[in-house]
């Protein structure tokens, strides 16, 4: 099985701050990496899917970058919204596996 | 408009049976795969199984195959998580979720259901 591993598991950051979560696999998975937003009490919200294609309606603050198995989403300045935890999800494996990191929480410093 | 719309909160107790439910509208249900996805209370995401709901095609995440049982009918557009006999450890908000795939092959979660919280306690 394909293990997904994140850091840091929590930040604390400013609005305006730029933050970037590093998500890796334990093995490579392509570009087959998405990136999702959780609220509290809210579904997740795809933001990145194919390592850095950006979902349509996401603002452009948000990117994704690398392949193989170390990959990251950057933040390029953080707004109160996106106080969240987010989750990196591979969609490699074969037979099909989507398999998820343990999630990034970003809280307000 | 996608929509995934799930059933409400159920209360069960160990032992129990249940089936939750997932209705999809909007698009052709029977051409995306559809996901479930658990989250047991402060954790994170679990990836539990898929359905193809245009042939009942269905792979389980090697962690919930046997625990649960994932169907879908297309002639109402629904998908199901069903378990049967619940335990204290099935309490958790479980999603569904249509996947989508790029041209690339890469394949993903686009659109979520709200969720159904599912309480098991005697």
């Amino acid at each position: 099985d394909i293990q997904m591993t994140q850091s840091p598991s929590s930040l604390s950051a400013s609005v305006g701050d730029r933050v970037t979560i590093t998500c890796r696999a334990s093995q490579s998975i392509s570009s087959y990496l998405n990136w999702y937003q959780q609220k509290p009490g809210k579904a997740p919200k795809l933001l990145i899917y194919a390592a850095s294609s950006l979902q349509s309606g996401v603002p452009s603050r948000f990117s994704g970058s690398g392949s193989g198995t170390d990959f990251t989403l950057t933040i390029s300045s953080l707004q109160p919204e996106d106080f969240a935890t987010y989750y990196c999800q591979q969609s490699y494996s074969t037979p099909p596996g989507f398999t998820f990191g343990p999630g990034t929480k970003v809280d307000i410093k | 408009e996608v929509q995934l719309v799930q059933s409400g909160a159920e209360v069960k107790k160990p032992g129990e049976s249940l089936k939750i439910s997932c209705k999809g509208s909007g698009y052709s249900f029977t051409s995306y795969w559809i996901g479930w996805v658990r989250q047991m209370p402060g954790k994170g995401l679990e990836w539990m199984g898929i359905i193809y709901p245009g042939d009942s095609d269905t792979r389980y995440s090697p962690s919930f195959q046997g625990q649960v049982t994932i169907s879908a009918d297309k002639s109402i557009s629904t998908a199901y998580l069903q378990w049967s006999s619940l335990k204290a450890s099935d309490t958790a908000m479980y999603y569904c979720a249509r996947v989508a795939a790029a041209g690339t092959g890469a394949n993903y979660f686009d659109y979520w259901g709200q969720g159904t919280l599912v309480t098991v306690s005697s």
